[in-house]
């Protein structure tokens, strides 16, 4: 079965660094992306950016360009999503979704990693 | 990029059939056959429900299916059920590597 299994909630204060995961199982890592998906409280979703896992070639949202980073490690088949330095307007879930090469959908998604950014 | 647009909410009774609209521009839904719908119900993770405009994955009912027209999308749900009340996002591709999500709709089963 194809999963993606994210890393747990996280409650950081504004200002600190954070990095969560994406860890995928059950499939082969070559011609696969990993999305990032953003949905702040009571919102909607938000594509982020992406991940090539073959190649860690990435592209972002221009939204969100230069707020965060998205990394992999092919050796550990996980995908990263990492702030600098956090604010609370960061407080939110994210999500990763895979994207099979060539199609343009997402699926499966992760469960989710809860954001806490709070003084 | 501008979110694409959704009714906020629909509603519909048992076993009627509701559509809800996803509305973008010539740059993303209407410029590319790259649609896909997913289904989000309260505390899960979406689920993919339709892809490239109208393609069903395995698993997904019959009573769900869609459709575009310019730029304009849409997801039509027959004979509602109960499990059915969720919120649903479109999502298309806008080039460039780049996806956008449409703003959501709460559907409710009456």
């Amino acid at each position: 079965e194809v999963q993606l299994v994210q890393s747990g909630a996280e409650v950081k204060k504004p200002g600190e660094s954070l990095r969560i995961s994406c860890k995928g199982s059950g499939y082969s890592l070559t011609n696969y992306w990993i999305s990032w998906v953003r949905q702040m409280p009571g919102k909607g979703l938000e594509w982020m950016g992406r991940i090539d896992l073959s190649d860690s070639y990435t592209n972002y949202s221009p939204s969100f360009q230069g707020h965060v980073t998205i990394s992999a490690d092919k050796s550990f088949s996980t995908a990263y999503l990492q702030w600098s330095s956090l604010k609370a307007s960061d407080t939110a879930m994210y999500y990763c979704a895979r994207r099979v090469a060539g199609s343009n959908w997402f699926d499966p998604w992760g469960q989710g990693t809860l954001v806490t950014v709070s003084s | 990029q501008s979110a694409l647009t959704q009714p906020r909410s629909v509603s519909g009774s048992p076993g009627q059939s509701v559509t809800i609209s996803c509305t973008g521009t010539s740059s993303d839904v209407g410029g590319f056959n790259y649609v896909s719908w997913y289904q989000q119900h309260p505390g899960q993770a979406p689920k993919l429900m339709i892809y490239d405009v109208s393609e069903r994955p395995s698993g997904v009912p019959d009573r769900f299916s869609a459709s575009k027209s310019g730029n304009t999308a849409s997801l039509t749900i027959s004979g509602l059920q109960a499990e059915d009340e969720a919120d649903y996002y479109c999502c298309s591709y806008a080039g460039s590597y780049i996806w956008i999500f449409g703003g959501g709709t709460r559907l409710t089963v009456l």
